[in-house]
């Protein structure tokens, strides 16, 4: 699976858009971006995943940029309670395991 | 609410007893996991099953015994642990592989500590 390269820690003020950036520059063709969060104490929560298109749902937006080795997830108007660690990670669709592999995510952190 | 359940939620051990952690999903999936997470470490998969069979064991130690009678549980046993074994750990499930595997729900975890 391809390695992903995430930003440490970002701030965000609450009621702004955030931003998280995620490069998978050795991305192959079958594989999916996928985003986690892990709010402190509490297992991770699937957010969204794409293969080449933006996608959006009710809790964001994934854009992947053309040539597929950047992408960002887009928390539109973030809150307090979006503080956590967020992960992005590279699959290949279609394996047979489910293998997820957690990196060390960033840290957003949601001021007032 | 994530739909998957893990009893008890806090354990302490000492390294000659034996327990169990038990997960319970209630999303009708058929694929479930184990995870260690570490302090200051990613999260690990320790084990995963499909349909109650284990497709994964990722170079797990012996003194951790997973079971999974049915798509809805799964255990995993523990006996003569280390203190570095003292950890978060975690169980997910999600559907079959093939469909969607990587949207995995977890649960809430059990946090280890062993004394």
């Amino acid at each position: 699976d391809a390695k992903t390269t995430q930003p440490t820690s970002m701030d965000c003020a609450e009621g702004r858009a955030a931003n998280l950036p995620c490069n998978h520059s050795t991305i192959s063709g079958n594989e999916y971006v996928y985003w986690y969060r892990q709010i402190h104490s509490q297992g991770p929560q699937y957010i969204i995943h794409g293969l080449k298109n933006n996608e959006t749902n009710e809790m964001a937006s994934l854009i992947i940029t053309e040539d597929r080795k950047s992408s960002t997830l887009i928390l539109p108007h973030a809150t307090l309670r979006d503080t956590a660690v967020y992960y992005c990670i590279v699959i290949t669709g279609g394996t047979s395991y489910g293998k997820l592999t957690f990196g060390q995510g960033t840290i957003l952190t949601v001021h007032p | 609410e994530t739909g998957v359940t893990q009893t008890p939620r806090h354990l302490v051990m000492g390294m000659t007893n034996k327990k169990s952690l038990k997960c319970e999903q209630h999303l009708g999936h058929n694929a479930m996991y184990w995870y260690k997470q570490s302090a200051k470490k990613p999260l690990e998969l320790m084990f995963v099953y499909n349909f109650k069979e284990q497709t994964e064991n990722n170079s797990v130690p012996s003194r951790f015994s997973p079971e999974c009678p049915n798509s809805s549980h799964l255990f995993l046993h523990l006996h003569t642990l280390q203190p570095e074994d003292s950890a978060l750990y975690l169980c997910a499930s999600s559907h079959v592989p093939g469909t969607d595997p990587y949207e995995q729900y977890f649960g809430p975890g059990t946090r280890l500590t062993v004394t």
